[in-house]
């Protein structure tokens, strides 16, 4: 089955510098990447998704960026914020699988002012 | 329009009990799924469906079953209770287009303790 890792465990920035959260994949035959966050005690949520047939794909200052050949996705956070403080979880689902999605293990970001 | 419903949000269980966990959602997704988060392990997917009657297991199904008799509802039922089942359960719904998945929606979770 898919295997997806996430890359760094805890990621502590000052506010205003750039955040980078990066994944690899196992099963090339994956085509949709969501990533989601959460905030403590909260559902997690949406913030930003890739498709395969798009390598990159930006939302104010929250990006994703695709490699299919190399099977890694990164999620880029700029000009960082305390309120982005937060887990953050990069996932895997392939369009056969029926929603069935795997998850990387979390990235936990602060954010110091 | 509530999204993805959870009940209860929090529980305590003995040892050997059993409870079902309710998910429901009013987005008519055809997709659902039950998911465990124990600290620092992410998500890890215990069962899904991909419409009603039809189910399958996900990553960790053992002690769990589920069932899907309406698009709405997903319940989760641990049939008997053990302390390495404590954990916060999170229910998720999506759709499919164009041969791509959709975003999951999650519901609030709920807190379960088996002392």
């Amino acid at each position: 089955g898919e295997n997806v890792e996430q890359h760094p465990s805890t990621l502590s920035v000052q506010e205003g510098d750039s955040a980078v959260i990066k994944c690899t994949y196992s099963d090339s035959a994956s085509n949709y990447f969501p990533w989601y966050k959460q905030e403590l005690g909260k559902r997690p949520q949406l913030i930003i998704d890739i498709r395969s047939n798009v390598g990159e794909k930006k939302d104010q200052r929250i990006a994703v960026t695709l490699n299919k050949t190399a099977k890694h996705f990164s999620l880029h956070i700029t000009e960082t914020q305390p309120e982005d403080s937060a887990v953050y979880f990069c996932a895997a689902s392939m369009g056969t699988n029926a929603g069935k999605s795997t998850f990387g293990d979390g990235t936990t970001l602060t954010v110091k002012p | 329009n509530a999204g993805v419903t959870q009940t209860p949000k929090f529980q305590v269980l003995k040892t050997g009990q059993s409870m079902t966990l309710q998910c429901a959602q009013d987005m008519n997704h055809e997709y659902m799924s039950w998911y465990r988060q124990d600290p620092g392990m992410g998500l890890r997917l215990i069962h899904y469906s991909v419409g009603a009657g039809i189910t399958d297991q996900g990553e960790v199904p053992n002690g769990y079953n589920v069932s899907r008799s309406t698009t709405e509802d997903f319940p989760l039922r641990l049939l008997s209770a053990a302390p390495s089942q404590t954990s916060v359960y999170f229910c998720a719904s999506s759709s499919r287009t164009g041969g791509f998945d959709q975003p999951q929606h999650f519901g609030d979770g709920t807190r379960l303790s088996i002392l």
